[in-house]
């Protein structure tokens, strides 16, 4: 098993661009979680999903948007980037909201 | 949301000591976890630990969640072990395995 993968692990966007951020996982999980991670801090939630086609807000998701057509994927949008979104982001996932793993993280700069 | 704090926020130690990582938190937990988080910005599970004590090697970790506190014990540290150590949980009311994370510990280990 893989576990959770994400890519990319580093990009660097101008201030107006958009971009995904890719999430797969392969132990069959239901719940999946984006969160992000700025300097010093430890993380906060900005989407989760329970399920294929179901998806809801976190703590802090203003700025981007997800979708979950399929078990496995859990993409997240950025639409226009700004400073403000320069974090490092890390997708997770569980069964059923038990122990959660993390992918490797995508740490992303905007200029 | 549940307030998390782990004391203490750095620690320096040469290798062989040993250490003591506190994680409070101020409501009921349905789970708990303790993550490392090595230099490469990975996020690792130690432990899945919402009550109880479990050990791997040479850590351990306690959580008494009636007084609402977890602990971390790594014994005869390696320089390995360096990197920031967080505790995170889901309060009792979440179905959804949201997990708060604290700040973290930043621990430093000396050859």
């Amino acid at each position: 098993n893989a576990g959770v993968t994400q890519t990319p692990k580093f990009r660097i966007l101008k201030i107006g661009q958009s971009m995904t951020l890719q999430c797969t996982q392969d132990m069959n999980h239901n719940y999946m979680y984006w969160y992000r991670q700025d300097p010093g801090m430890g993380l906060k939630l900005i989407y989760y999903s329970v399920g294929a086609g179901i998806t809801d807000k976190g703590e802090v998701p203003n700025g981007y948007n997800v979708s979950r057509s399929t078990t496995e994927d859990f993409p997240l949008r950025l639409e226009l980037a700004a400073p403000s979104q320069t974090s490092v982001y890390f997708c997770a996932s569980s069964a059923q909201g038990n122990e959660q793993f993390f992918g490797p993280g995508t740490r992303l700069t905007v200029l | 949301g549940i307030q998390v704090e782990q004391s203490p926020p750095d620690l320096i130690l040469q290798e062989g000591a040993n250490s003591t990582l506190r994680c409070n938190f101020s409501d009921s937990v349905n789970n708990l976890q303790w993550f490392h988080q090595n230099p490469w910005g990975q996020l690792i599970n130690l432990f899945y630990i919402p009550s109880g004590t479990k050990q791997n090697g040479r850590l351990s970790a306690t959580t008494v969640a009636t007084e609402r506190y977890s602990l971390l014990y790594i014994s005869s540290s390696q320089t390995t072990d360096s990197g920031v150590y967080f505790c995170a949980v889901v309060d009792r009311g979440s179905t959804l395995g949201r997990l708060y994370f604290g700040r973290g510990t930043q621990l430093t280990v000396w050859p």
